[in-house]
């Protein structure tokens, strides 16, 4: 399996536009993660999904963020309007259960 | 809540010698805990994790952890440290007991291997 793909790798874009965010989990994992990575308040869990139903979403810093997950294959945040406190790199993670989460590489937003 | 203290968010160690990286947990039940690494401008990769059974666990690239009921502790170690040890290391906790599948991370610790 490749793992789980994130992308963009890297994306920048102007204040105010909308950004969205993909991920492929790893085939089998009924678990997905979306974690932001900051310098100054490390790793955040944003919103978690289970068999694609939203379970947690009490990360979620407020109505700009929104997550979808379609289907068991792939899940989607978007950003919008986006601001410059969003820059961070975000993550997506995939978990069969109680394994522990398999990361992607990560996106890493910047909102000039 | 569940929640995680690394002690030390920077850590130096000379080439060979021992590895020790804090990790202290908080819980009302016995957690499920885990240590990931992330080498710079990469994802988190899993290093080793304890759920039930032997408290000591042994992971990837040579590092253990011992879980310690008594001292809510979690700490990792390797006996030898070598240059590609460089990295960020992420200790993390889950309330599988509650149902809850997230993953709560500590802060993080940068660990330099000076050669």
């Amino acid at each position: 399996d490749a793992g789980v793909i994130q992308s963009p790798r890297h994306e920048v874009t102007e204040m105010g536009q909308e950004v969205t965010l993909r991920c492929k989990p790893i085939s089998g994992h009924d678990y997905l993660f979306w974690y932001r990575q900051t310098m100054m308040r490390g790793l955040e869990l944003l919103i978690y999904f289970n068999n694609n139903v939203p379970i947690d979403d009490s990360g979620m810093p407020e109505d700009r963020f929104s997550a979808k997950m379609p289907n068991a294959s792939f899940s989607t945040l978007k950003i919008q309007p986006s601001e410059p406190r969003d820059s961070a790199v975000y993550f997506c993670a995939s978990s069969p259960s109680t394994n522990g989460a398999f990361f992607g590489q990560g996106t890493r937003l910047t909102v000039v | 809540a569940q929640s995680v203290t690394q002690l030390g968010s920077h850590v130096s160690v000379s080439e060979g010698a021992l590895v020790l990286l804090r990790c202290n947990y908080s819980s009302s039940v016995p957690p499920y805990l885990f240590w990931y690494v992330q080498y710079p401008n990469q994802g988190l990769q899993l290093l080793l994790k304890y759920t039930t059974g032997a408290t000591l666990v042994k992971g990837i690239n040579g590092f253990e952890a011992e879980f310690k009921k008594s001292e809510t502790s979690f700490h990792l170690t390797k006996p030898s440290a070598h240059m590609s040890d460089a990295a960020e290391y992420f200790c993390a906790v889950s309330d599988h007991n509650s149902g809850n599948e997230k993953l709560t991370f500590g802060t993080g610790t940068r660990l330099t291997i000076i050669p």
